[in-house]
C-alpha cells in the first residue's frame, strides 16, 4: 500500500463549486504539504502544516484552504474553484527528525474546473 | 530570481550511457538542502537523491550521483548506464530556512529526459 494517498486521483468540476482534495499518510511523519503543478512550471506551495495545530501559508495560498485532521490526514479545499486552478495537486509529508528532512509525495490530484 | 535554474528543458540520451542533469541554485544561507526528484509520465513525483550543504562527499544512490559544487552553487544529477524506465521529467529542488522557520522547498522547471534504445 502507498504511503502517501491521495483522493481523489482525477476531479473535473464546474466553476464556482467547493472542491475538497484529501491526503492520508501511514508514514508517522508529523509535516505535511500542498503543492500544484503547472506546465512549464516547477511545484509550488499552496500550504504546509508542521503539526494539527500548526497550519501556514506557503507562496500561492489564495483561494485556498485547508484543514488537518490529524496527524495523518490533511486537505485542501478551494471554495469556490476557478479555471486558473486547473492543476496537477500533490500532497507530501516529510520527518525532520529524520534529518533531511526529505518530503516524499503521494500520486497526485489532476483537477480540471471548467 | 530563481532560486532553482534547470537550463535543459529536453535531454536525450543513448541506452546504456551515462547522463548529466545540469541544475544551479541560488542562496545565501549557508545551511540548504538540495534534492532531486523524478516524475514519469504517469504523474508520480519519486525522490531520487539528496545533499546536504554541509556534506563534504557527493552523494549517491544507486545509479544516481550527485554532482555538487559548492563554489559554483551547482548540483548535478548524473545518471549512470541509463535505462529505458528513466525517461522521465526531473527536478532539482533546494530546501533553505525561511524567516518563520519553515525549512519550504523550491522546484526547478525540470528537464525531460528521454532515453533512445
Amino acid at each position: 500500500d502507498a504511503d502517501v494517498t491521495q483522493t481523489p486521483r482525477n476531479r473535473i468540476t464546474k466553476t464556482g463549486k467547493r472542491i475538497m482534495l484529501e491526503c492520508s499518510q501511514t508514514k508517522g511523519h508529523d509535516r505535511m504539504y500542498w503543492y500544484r503543478q503547472d506546465p512549464g512550471l516547477g511545484l509550488r506551495l499552496i500550504y504546509y502544516s508542521f503539526d494539527v495545530k500548526d497550519i501556514n501559508k506557503g507562496e500561492i495560498s489564495d483561494g485556498y484552504s485547508v484543514s488537518r485532521q490529524a496527524q495523518a490526514k490533511f486537505s485542501l479545499s478551494l471554495e469556490s474553484a476557478i479555471p486558473n486552478q486547473t492543476a496537477l495537486y500533490f500532497c507530501a509529508t516529510s520527518d525532520l527528525v529524520a534529518g533531511t528532512d526529505t518530503q516524499y509525495f503521494g500520486p497526485g490530484t489532476r483537477l480540471t474546473v471548467l | 530570481a530563481q532560486k532553482i535554474t534547470q537550463t535543459q528543458p529536453g535531454m536525450f540520451v543513448q541506452e546504456k550511457e551515462a547522463v548529466t542533469l545540469d541544475c544551479t541554485y541560488d542562496t545565501s544561507d549557508p545551511s540548504y538542502g538540495l534534492f532531486w526528484y523524478k516524475q514519469p509520465s504517469s504523474g508520480e513525483m519519486i525522490f531520487l537523491i539528496y545533499q546536504g550543504s554541509y556534506d563534504q562527499q557527493n552523494a549517491t544512490e544507486g545509479r544516481y550521483s550527485l554532482n555538487f559544487q559548492k563554489a559554483r552553487k551547482s548540483a548535478n544529477l548524473v545518471i549512470s548506464a541509463s535505462q529505458l524506465g528513466d525517461s522521465a521529467m526531473y527536478f532539482c529542488a533546494m530546501r533553505e530556512p525561511a524567516q518563520t522557520g519553515a525549512n519550504n522547498l523550491f522546484f526547478g522547471t525540470g528537464t525531460r529526459l528521454t532515453v533512445i534504445p
